[in-house]
């Protein structure tokens, strides 16, 4: 398969758990973004990294969340002490450089109870 | 006035139909442009890139940038029932390289 990989596609957690979402983005993009959508509303993007690079981490919350996109493996989205707001549709996109389009993983869906 | 404006919708169109979809961006600088369709419950799916002003044909689905004027639209030709998705623009801007979301056009198309 040679588009853009998250796991898990739906991911359970009690209010204080540590959610950590995996994408692995397409074969040749080296730029990944991370976006967070709740239902009936727009995306929000969260972060860009590039390989050991956080780019852009302007739409990140300042606490409780971290993304990292390492030299080998996927990058991750961590989310530490969940709390029930933080239930959404989290999509992972990659893309080959600056005015390449973003190509979608399906999303991770996270819901804390 | 922000960045990149959509009509929310919801349009809605008959079979068979031209359908158009507007989004106007503020940064007279930027240089990429995207659409997405998203269905319910699913990511977005790039559907056209137009980085030069004029048309841009692929199938049923034509993109028009119009620079000067800071917008840029969707046609769908021939509507079909599968079309009904929400639509989103997405626009690189020049000044911090930033992509920038609208927050889409909800169309539907009535059999």
């Amino acid at each position: 398969n040679a588009g853009v990989m998250q796991n898990p596609r739906h991911l359970v957690r009690r209010r204080g758990q540590e959610a950590r979402l995996r994408c692995s983005p397409m074969k040749g993009h080296s730029h990944v973004y991370w976006y967070r959508q709740l239902p009936e509303e727009g995306l929000k993007f969260m972060v860009y990294l590039q390989k050991e690079n956080i780019i852009d981490e302007s739409g990140m919350p300042k606490e409780r969340f971290s993304a990292e996109f390492p030299k080998e493996g996927p990058s991750i989205l961590r989310i530490q002490q969940v709390v029930r707001g933080d239930s959404a549709a989290y999509f992972c996109a990659s893309s080959t450089g600056d005015n390449s389009p973003l190509h979608f993983g399906n999303g991770t869906r996270l819901t804390v109870t | 006035q922000k960045e990149v404006e959509q009509n929310s919708g919801p349009l809605s169109v008959p079979e068979g139909a031209i359908a158009s979809l507007n989004c106007t961006y503020s940064d007279r600088g930027s240089q990429s442009f995207f659409w997405y369709r998203q269905y319910s419950g699913k990511s977005p799916e790039l559907i056209m890139s137009i980085y030069s002003n004029g048309d841009k044909e692929d199938g049923r689905f034509t993109a028009q940038l119009n620079k000067a004027s800071q917008y840029v639209s969707l046609l769908i030709r021939d509507s079909q029932p599968s079309d009904s998705a929400t639509y989103l623009c997405a626009v690189r801007t020049g000044n911090n390289r930033k992509l920038i979301w609208g927050l889409g056009t909800s169309l539907a198309v009535n059999p």
